[in-house]
């Protein structure tokens, strides 16, 4: 069965304080593994998406990066309005293809 | 960018009550659009993928009588919550998908209440 876990469940950082997020993940044939941000109250907003083995992609304070069994979100320096849930999720064959979620973890960045 | 509009963002309606959610692609065509549903601190549990013309397919444990979807263009999809219930409370989000890597983009979510 296709699972994805996501580490910490919550996390709190003082302003400039870097950390990582974690992803581990159990799929038969992964096709892509995406990271987004969600604010309270709203829809999930696309951060990365990542392919293969080694790979690696950044974007401002934040960097993805991806092995055969988990996946890395690294926060450098963070603000308070990096504060936000980040969600994991995989592209599984299903129905032809969706995102399975990870529960999130939940980052509070504090000046 | 891509854009998906969600509406309403929030409804609140009587037990027993019908609500039509609406999401539409606004800058491109979307072959396929997903429903997912979140609940208080949980993660994105899709419901059903539905494909512009046929019928949803729809994730075991939901009911596909009492979640009603309807992907008539290549730019709008609804799901009709009908004879919604005070469970059936939560925070629905739909998606539409473009392929590549930018695959999925997300409505901004309707917050249903049945009181």
């Amino acid at each position: 069965e296709d699972q994805v876990t996501q580490s910490p469940e919550a996390l709190r950082l003082q302003e400039g304080e870097s950390s990582s997020l974690n992803c581990s993940y159990t799929v038969s044939g992964l096709r892509g593994l995406f990271w987004y941000r969600q604010d309270p109250g709203k829809g999930p907003e696309f951060l990365f998406t990542l392919y293969s083995a080694g790979e690696e992609k950044e974007k401002e304070r934040l960097k993805a990066t991806l092995t055969k069994k988990e996946s890395f979100l690294h926060i450098t320096a963070p603000k308070p309005e990096d504060s936000a849930t980040y969600l994991c999720a995989v592209e599984v064959a299903h129905s032809g293809y969706a995102l399975n979620f990870g529960k999130g973890t939940s980052l509070l960045v504090t000046p | 960018g891509a854009v998906v509009s969600q509406h309403p963002s929030r409804v609140i309606c009587k037990s027993g009550t019908s609500v039509k959610i609406e999401c539409r692609s606004l800058d491109f065509q979307a072959t396929t659009m997903f429903w997912y549903r979140q609940f208080p601190k949980q993660s994105l549990m899709l419901m059903a993928t539905s494909n512009e013309g046929s019928k949803a397919t729809y994730e075991q444990g939901v009911e596909k009588d009492k979640f009603l979807i309807n992907h008539a263009s290549l730019t709008l999809s609804t799901l009709t919550v009908t004879s919604a219930h005070p469970e059936d409370s939560s925070f629905y989000i739909c998606s539409a998908s473009q392929g590549g890597a930018r695959g999925y983009t997300f409505g901004s979510g309707t917050r249903l209440t049945v009181v």
